[in-house]
């Protein structure tokens, strides 16, 4: 059962541009959105996160866009450069104590020069 | 500061073989462990968390298992690995705190021949 739909796979941006990923979710209980940037061989890390009390949360150049009656959430990359090039989780986690994450299939976003 | 290591960062194991991976945390007490599997187009699958000692649940039934020795070491093994099991493995942790979020390892890039 997939509860968290991530578009698209892959994503290619010119230096400079916009990068958006979109998720949406279905369990109305969750109440914990992070993004996570995975580069290749690596482990994902912790890149931005809001909570569904907010619509907007920024941090520098990544801001996280929060709908909650749509279900949706998106992050947006402004200035997109190289060492952007990653892929990108998106998640969701109720608080139960075990904080168990539920991921988004990934995207491939590569930023070209 | 808090750590996470986990080991080895590659394994080529053969069918039928056991399998033992291995994940330490430093720098926090109790914290929440957990075992994922990343497969290509399909994002990070929960496999087991741990939110202490002998308290241990597991997510999707399969070929593994995972055990908590010690309060901040975290192993997931198999008795006879199967094809199916090839994937990258990554361990994470979590303080348990409120819309905190999860710290993961580098992982290890299983084959199974």
């Amino acid at each position: 059962q997939q509860q968290v739909k991530q578009s698209p796979q892959s994503l290619i941006v010119q230096k400079g541009g916009i990068s958006i990923i979109n998720c949406a979710y279905e369990n109305t209980a969750f109440d914990y959105f992070p993004w996570y940037q995975q580069f290749p061989g690596k482990g994902p890390a912790l890149l931005i996160a809001i909570r569904p009390d907010v619509s907007e949360k920024k941090e520098g150049r990544f801001t996280i866009s929060f709908n909650k009656s749509a279900k949706q959430f998106s992050l947006h990359i402004m200035d997109s450069q190289p060492g952007d090039s990653a892929t990108y989780f998106c998640a969701a986690s109720e608080d139960q104590g075990a904080q168990k994450l539920v991921f988004g299939q990934g995207t491939r976003l590569t930023i070209n020069p | 500061s808090q750590t996470i290591h986990q080991w080895p960062a590659t394994l080529v194991q053969p069918v039928g073989s056991p399998l033992s991976l291995e994940c330490t945390v430093e720098g926090t007490s109790n914290p929440n462990l957990y075992w994922y599997r990343q497969a290509a187009g399909r994002g990070l699958q929960l496999l087991f968390y741990s939110i202490g000692i002998d308290q241990i649940s597991s997510e999707v039934p399969q070929n593994l298992s995972a055990s908590r020795p010690q309060d901040r070491q975290f192993i997931l093994s198999s008795k006879k690995l199967l094809l199916s099991d090839s994937g990258f493995y990554l361990c994470a942790f979590g303080t348990g705190v409120y819309n905190s979020p999860l710290h993961f390892g580098n992982g290890t890039r299983l084959t199974v021949t």
